[in-house]
């Protein structure tokens, strides 16, 4: 299957900072990702849908000024979680799906590893 | 958006023992996904099985999309099956642009020696 690939897989940072956590499709071009959020012990949530060369898409209740997105090329996504709080402390994954597999949505999506934040 | 539910949300088995999983969703999809999130958290791709069934090792799923369900049955289970699995469908159904999936709450599985 294709390879997403996400890093870092943890980070700890101090209240008040940013971070940022890269996406990658290691082998194929993903015009689109997304982003979800997974609290401990809970399901994934999507944040965002990122747009490569156009603005994302975010779920109600996201904040985009906290949770900026970058899609600058057809390899990599980035998230950066701005001045951030111990409640944004979470897994954060990222998602594409493989174009190779044929046009559209109904192809199979790939995940990258997660990333775990905690915010002190 | 589509709802989907998994059962049961927590299961034991012993070594060796069969279990089967259950996704029910609400609306017709064209898209299903099933994944094994290990202790890591890292998100491992099972199955992709809007219909029919397909099998992998010890591990097989069917999709009934005509009654919105999906089963993973796995067999001869071993320590290394422990963790979450999820089960994800189109936000949209099987409607234009549903490119977003939509997760079930998961079942936790723990496999003990």
């Amino acid at each position: 299957g294709a390879v997403v690939s996400q890093h870092p897989s943890r980070v700890i940072c101090k209240s008040g900072t940013s971070v940022k956590i890269e996406c990658r499709s290691l082998d194929f071009q993903a015009t689109t990702m997304f982003w979800y959020r997974q609290f401990p012990k809970k399901s994934l949530m999507l944040m965002a849908t990122s747009n490569e060369g156009s603005k994302a898409t975010y779920e109600q209740g996201v904040e985009k000024d906290k949770f900026l997105i970058n899609h600058a090329s057809l390899t990599l996504s980035t998230l950066t979680v701005t001045s951030a709080h111990p409640e944004d402390s979470s897994f954060y994954i990222c998602s594409a799906r493989d174009p190779r597999q044929g046009a559209g949505w109904n192809t199979e999506a790939f995940f990258g590893q997660g990333t775990r934040l905690t915010v002190v | 958006g589509i709802q989907v539910e998994q059962s049961p949300p927590d299961l034991i088995l012993q070594e060796g023992a069969n279990s089967t999983l259950r996704c029910n969703f609400s609306d017709s999809v064209n898209n299903l996904q099933w994944f094994h999130q290990n202790p890591w958290g890292q998100l491992i791709n099972l199955f992709y099985i809007p219909s029919g069934t397909k099998q992998n090792g010890r591990l097989s799923a069917t999709t009934v999309a005509t009654e919105r369900y999906s089963l993973l049955y796995i067999s001869s289970s071993q320590t290394t099956d422990s963790g979450v699995y999820f089960c994800a469908a189109p936000r949209g159904g099987s409607g234009a642009g549903s490119y977003q999936l939509t997760f079930g709450k998961g079942t936790k599985l723990s496999v003990i020696p």
